[in-house]
């Protein structure tokens, strides 16, 4: 059960697009449309952000997306604001163990 | 308002046995599989175990296989992580999380608030 490999970091400006990648094998993301987003603020639970590869939960606003091609699922924050500096996780299904692998987190920094 | 309410957390010894509980309120508790997270301190999230709706499906990550067992208490509306051999690279935040519909052992919007596990002599 290998992590999923991410960015250790990804910075922006206020107002510009950031995109996190999320890299694993045939086995995982390549696999299945089970990709997940979580945003998590220090000390805080996760909050789901994007499931099934490219949905939204309802309410979440429409500025977080996301997307797969291959082997690697990507985050994309569009009109990047103060308030979306924090940790993401992606997290996928692993058919071969039937376990969920998560990537290692990325930490976003808004500029 | 759907919450997820965890107990149970606190100081074991390395090789002890400690009990996680997370009481559920304001969904139907057996309609949807539940899920165990953790974190060690300033490390990223890690999957634990999940188990289906009627508790005939069980899952569990290869570093807890055979020393950590998830149940649960449909009548309750409770989920338990019964943690046994525990090591230090045990300690950690878990989380309980209800799975998302038709995602396989996907953690979906409702998360408790965590409970810290500590494992030192």
């Amino acid at each position: 059960q290998s992590a999923l490999t991410q960015p250790a970091s990804v910075s922006g400006s206020p107002g510009q697009s950031i995109t996190i990648s999320c890299t694993g094998t045939s086995s995982d993301v390549g696999a299945y449309n089970y990709v997940s987003w979580y945003q998590q603020y220090p000390g805080r639970a996760p909050k789901l952000m994007i499931y099934a590869v490219n949905n939204r939960p309802s309410g979440l606003s429409d500025r977080f997306s996301g997307s797969k091609s291959g082997n690697t699922a990507s985050l994309t924050i569009s009109g990047l604001q103060a308030e979306d500096e924090a940790d993401y996780y992606c997290s996928s299904y692993t058919g071969g163990s039937r376990a969920l692998v998560f990537g290692g987190g990325t930490k976003l920094t808004v500029l | 308002e759907v919450q997820l309410l965890e107990s149970g957390g606190g100081l074991a010894q390395p090789g002890g046995s400690l009990r996680l509980s997370c009481a559920a309120s304001g969904f139907t508790f057996s309609d949807f599989a539940m899920i165990w997270v953790r974190q060690a301190p300033g490390k990223g999230l890690e999957w634990v175990s999940a188990i289906s709706g009627t508790s005939s499906h069980t899952y569990h990550a290869d570093s807890v296989k055979g020393r950590f067992t998830i149940s649960r208490d449909n009548s309750r509306s409770t989920l338990y992580l019964q943690m046994d051999s525990l090591r230090v690279e045990d300690t950690a935040i878990y989380y309980c999380a209800q799975q998302i519909r038709g995602q396989w052992l996907t953690p979906g919007v409702c998360w408790g608030q965590g409970a810290l596990v500590t494992v030192s002599s």
